[in-house]
């Protein structure tokens, strides 16, 4: 089975600029999760969607958008792109929602903003 | 909002036993408690998960009080290759659910 993979793995913007990130789950996964990580901060809970619905949100501005596609794949999108946005994006799937489930972590794009 | 808490970091040797703790508290009563494992330049991987009391697989045992407000992962007898970050991850009970991941701890085994 393939496992999760993430387009671009690295990408370099402009403040200012925008950003598209892509997301394939495995097959028969329907719960993608999004997660910004960064030296300081650790691992951030970005949002989550399930069968094309926006379960849950972390605590980030509304500048951090996503959606999902009726075959589970989604896209998280950056407007307005600052320095501190720079940083490694995870995307990871999961059969469902919570804790529970195992979920498979993708390479991660790698986000550089200057 | 839940809230978690785990040492920055720990060191141990080759060959010992490593417990690393995780305090959390509001979490959400019908979930459960997950312990990822992230190496540098790869995204984080699935260990165990338990609900309450201990768990064991093949790489390590998980201890869940009753009260479920702290989970102890257990390493057994870690080699060099367990050098990694661990991070603990909960459900939050409030009214708009999201999971909760620990800050992670950077094991680091030394020979």
């Amino acid at each position: 089975k393939a496992g999760v993979t993430q387009t671009p793995r690295y990408l370099i913007k402009t403040r200012g600029q925008q950003v598209t990130l892509s997301c394939s789950p495995i097959s028969g996964h329907r719960s993608v999760s999004w997660y910004q990580q960064t030296p300081g901060q650790g691992l951030q809970f970005l949002f989550e969607y399930f069968s094309e619905t926006q379960r849950n949100k972390g605590n980030f501005p509304g500048r951090f958008s996503g959606r999902q596609f009726s075959n589970s794949r989604s896209e998280m999108n950056v407007s307005t792109l600052e320095l501190g946005d720079s940083a490694l994006y995870l995307c990871a799937s999961s059969q469902t929602t919570g804790t529970r489930p195992e979920q498979y972590f993708g390479p991660g794009t790698r986000l550089t903003v200057t | 909002l839940a809230k978690t808490t785990q040492p920055i970091s720990m060191d141990s040797y080759e060959g010992q036993e490593v417990n690393i703790t995780c305090s959390h508290n509001n979490i959400a009563t019908n979930d459960y408690i997950t312990w990822y494992q992230q190496f540098p330049s790869q995204g984080p991987r699935f260990i165990i998960q338990g609900y309450k009391t201990k768990v064991t697989n093949e790489v390590a045992s998980l201890f869940i009080p009753a009260d479920r407000k702290s989970s102890t992962l257990s390493l057994p007898r870690v080699s060099l290759s367990d050098t990694a970050v661990y991070y603990c991850l909960v459900g939050d009970m409030g009214s708009n659910y999201q999971l909760i991941w620990g800050a992670g701890t950077k094991l680091i085994i030394k020979p």
